[in-house]
């Protein structure tokens, strides 16, 4: 089982600033078989990225991501309010589809 | 545009079993593959497993002895059964749609609301 692990768990951040998250897997995770997942309180998950880099339709092009093998980064480039959230990376490349910790990206 | 809605008691005794369904509208559920995930209050999530829409299922390890994912093509539901549960199990609990695919694999691109279910005596 492939271990995901997030950091920073916190990142107190203010409008228009630049997040940087961090996803490591205890081993290489296949063919950059990575998403990132946006979830604010109380709603169901969103997915925002796949393939490590490639953003999912309608997500605005603020979001980034890169990476490949073991470690991989989700980029927001100027957090907007609606931003403010936990995210969550996911590898899907072999079972079980583990997620990471999460990070909440929370208002400085 | 697809909802999904999930369904079931919330409270359920340990060592029964938990059972879920999923209902599907505006869309055909025999199309997609689908999925459950769980998130145990304040905490992360975990993926349970999916049932592609040829019917072979993939189930989390940890789960797989107590776990079965189902679809109802008459009913337009997806359901989850779980036995022998304790409060570990204490969790809200999401349907998605994996319609969101590329590469070979599906991701979900639609989920229902969660619905909270507790394991409790």
């Amino acid at each position: 089982e492939i271990v995901l692990t997030q950091s920073p768990g916190t990142l107190s951040l203010s409008p228009g600033e630049r997040a940087t998250l961090s996803c490591r897997a205890s081993q290489s995770v296949s063919s950059s078989s990575l998403a990132w997942y946006q979830q604010k309180p109380g709603q169901a998950p969103r997915l925002l990225m796949y393939a490590a880099s490639s953003r999912a339709t309608g997500i605005p092009d603020r979001f980034s991501g890169s990476g490949s093998g073991t470690d991989f980064t989700l980029t927001i480039s100027r957090l907007e309010p609606e931003d403010f959230a936990v995210y969550y990376c996911q590898h899907y490349g072999s079972s079980p589809r583990t997620f990471g910790g999460g990070t909440k990206v929370e208002i400085k | 545009q697809v909802q999904l809605q999930e369904s079931g008691p919330g409270l359920v005794k340990p060592s029964e079993t938990l059972s879920l369904s999923c209902t599907v509208s505006g869309g055909s559920i025999s199309s997609y593959h689908w999925s459950w995930i769980r998130q145990p209050p304040g905490k992360g999530l975990e993926w349970i497993g999916y049932i592609h829409n040829s019917g072979r299922t993939n189930y989390n390890p940890s789960l797989k002895s107590r776990l079965t994912i189902s679809v109802d093509t008459s009913k337009n539901q997806v359901s989850v059964k779980l036995s022998s549960v304790t409060a570990a199990d204490t969790a809200v609990y999401y349907c998605a749609r994996l319609g969101y695919c590329s590469g070979g694999y599906c991701l979900p691109d639609s989920w229902g609301q969660g619905t909270l279910v507790t394991v409790s005596s």
